[in-house]
């Protein structure tokens, strides 16, 4: 069974600085990422993916996967307190036909204003 | 483009009663998944199908969970009886299925939260 950890937090920031969220994962093989962003008492929404190895940009977010070391991250730069909420890092599991999406535990961000 | 509609939004029951979810994905998407999120940590998949076809159930506690999803569309989860553990967040969510499940993640509905008490 892959598995895909994180840190539990909360990681606090004040407003303003970068926030650094970091998962590791156990499969070499896997391939792709997600970034998950879960406000509390709501569902996870989708912010980010990558593929590569290397950074992608999206907006304030960044994502960056090394697959030689086994972990992906992702920085949040001028966080705000609309940031606080929790990040889970997921991986694609591949099995016959379809794919499912393996989750970490979710770290727990507190921006401070 | 609507998004995954789950209903009822909370549910509190008394342990050993029984509960049904349900769940209707976005319109096109074969694939549909049935997590469970316990306060604190990560969803975790306990089904999930392919068209109308289980193709994961492995993490599905069959003794008392059961689901369905009829002409591949509309899906329900029961469980019957209920313990207090099961008390968390039922998630439904879709996917294009196939690659594309793989490249676009999928988009979640808005959860039933399961009390147990």
């Amino acid at each position: 069974q892959k598995e895909v950890e994180q840190n539990s937090g909360p990681l606090s920031v004040p407003e303003g600085a970068i926030a650094s969220l970091n998962c590791t994962y156990s499969d070499r093989g896997s391939q792709s990422f997600f970034w998950y962003r879960q406000y509390s008492g709501k569902s996870p929404e989708l912010i980010m993916f990558i593929y590569s190895n290397g950074d992608k940009e999206d907006g304030r977010f960044t994502a960056q996967l090394n697959k030689a070391s086994q972990y992906v991250s992702l920085l949040i730069r001028d966080s705000q307190p609309s940031d606080s909420a929790t990040y889970l890092c997921a991986s694609p599991s591949k099995g016959d036909s379809s794919y499912k999406l393996i989750f970490g535990s979710g770290t727990r961000l507190l921006v401070r204003p | 483009e609507a998004g995954v509609a789950q209903s009822p939004r909370y549910k509190i029951i008394e342990k050993r009663q029984s509960v049904a979810f349900w769940c209707n994905p976005i319109s096109g998407h074969a694939t549909l998944y049935w997590y469970q999120q316990i306060l604190g940590q990560g969803p975790k998949l306990l089904i999930q199908f392919q068209n109308n076809g289980v193709v994961d159930d492995s993490q599905l506690p069959k003794d008392r969970f059961s689901a369905e999803r009829l002409k591949g569309v509309d899906s329900t989860l029961k469980i019957q009886p209920a313990k207090l553990e099961d008390s968390a967040v039922y998630l439904c969510a879709s996917s294009l299925g196939g690659a594309g499940g793989s490249i676009y993640g999928y988009t979640f509905g808005s959860g039933t939260r399961l009390t147990v008490v």
